[in-house]
């Protein structure tokens, strides 16, 4: 079946340095992708998302590239900020009627001043 | 956008009692709400999945019995913890899904559950 595999956390970095969380997808078909954050205590937002390859999402400073050739779609973001501080899901849907999203196990960041 | 409102955000009851979790689609109808489970720093677990009208469909391991969930309008999902027992403690996440192609997967707030 299809799964989403996502870079183990925790990640700590200081404010303002350059992130990426890996994600590589398993999938049949053609999914679209998306990463969703969740802050301390809350439920999960959209953060970005793509639904064809070569697409990026973009969202907040936050950026992903949906890469068919490597099954992938890291997040990146140049410059992070105390307020990123969350745990990122990268997740897909095979977009085949009203089937679940298939969320990968979360990476934890932690941006400290 | 589309809104799912969550509610309780956070619930602590006593051992053998239920309780009942409410996700309302605000905006938008949602004519599949997705119940997920998520355990302490780690990952959410789909528990089962509802369609308006009829009778949901429960992930493998997970007590249909136990967990009730009735989805009776394209506004309303509910998600009722029967007999509560401390390992239900968890956090809750429902996800409505109506318009794909504008609307996508919206996510409630949460409900923390605590079963003392």
């Amino acid at each position: 079946g299809d799964s989403v595999t996502q870079m183990e956390g925790p990640v700590t970095l200081s404010e303002e340095a350059f992130l990426t969380i890996n994600c590589t997808y398993t999938a049949t078909g053609y999914p679209s992708l998306f990463w969703y954050v969740q802050y301390p205590g809350e439920g999960l937002q959209l953060l970005l998302k793509a639904t064809k390859a070569d697409d990026k999402g973009s969202n907040k400073g936050f950026e992903a590239t949906y890469r068919k050739e490597t099954t992938s779609f890291h997040l990146e973001k140049g410059s992070v900020q105390v307020s990123d501080s969350a745990v990122y899901f990268c997740a897909l849907s095979d977009g085949a009627g009203n089937t679940p999203l298939v969320f990968g196990k979360g990476t934890r960041l932690s941006v400290i001043a | 956008g589309a809104v799912v409102s969550q509610h309780p955000s956070r619930v602590i009851c006593k051992s053998g009692t239920s309780v009942k979790i409410e996700c309302r689609s605000l905006d938008f109808q949602a004519t599949t709400m997705f119940w997920y489970r998520q355990f302490p720093k780690q990952s959410l677990m789909l528990m089962a999945t509802s369609n308006e009208g009829s009778k949901a469909t429960y992930e493998q391991g997970v007590e249909k019995d136990k967990f009730l969930i009735n989805h009776a309008s394209l506004t309303l999902s509910t998600l009722t913890v029967t007999s509560a027992h401390p390992e239900d403690s968890s956090f809750y996440i429902c996800s409505g899904i109506g318009d794909r192609t504008n609307y996508g997967y919206t996510f409630g707030s949460g409900t923390r559950l605590t079963v003392v």
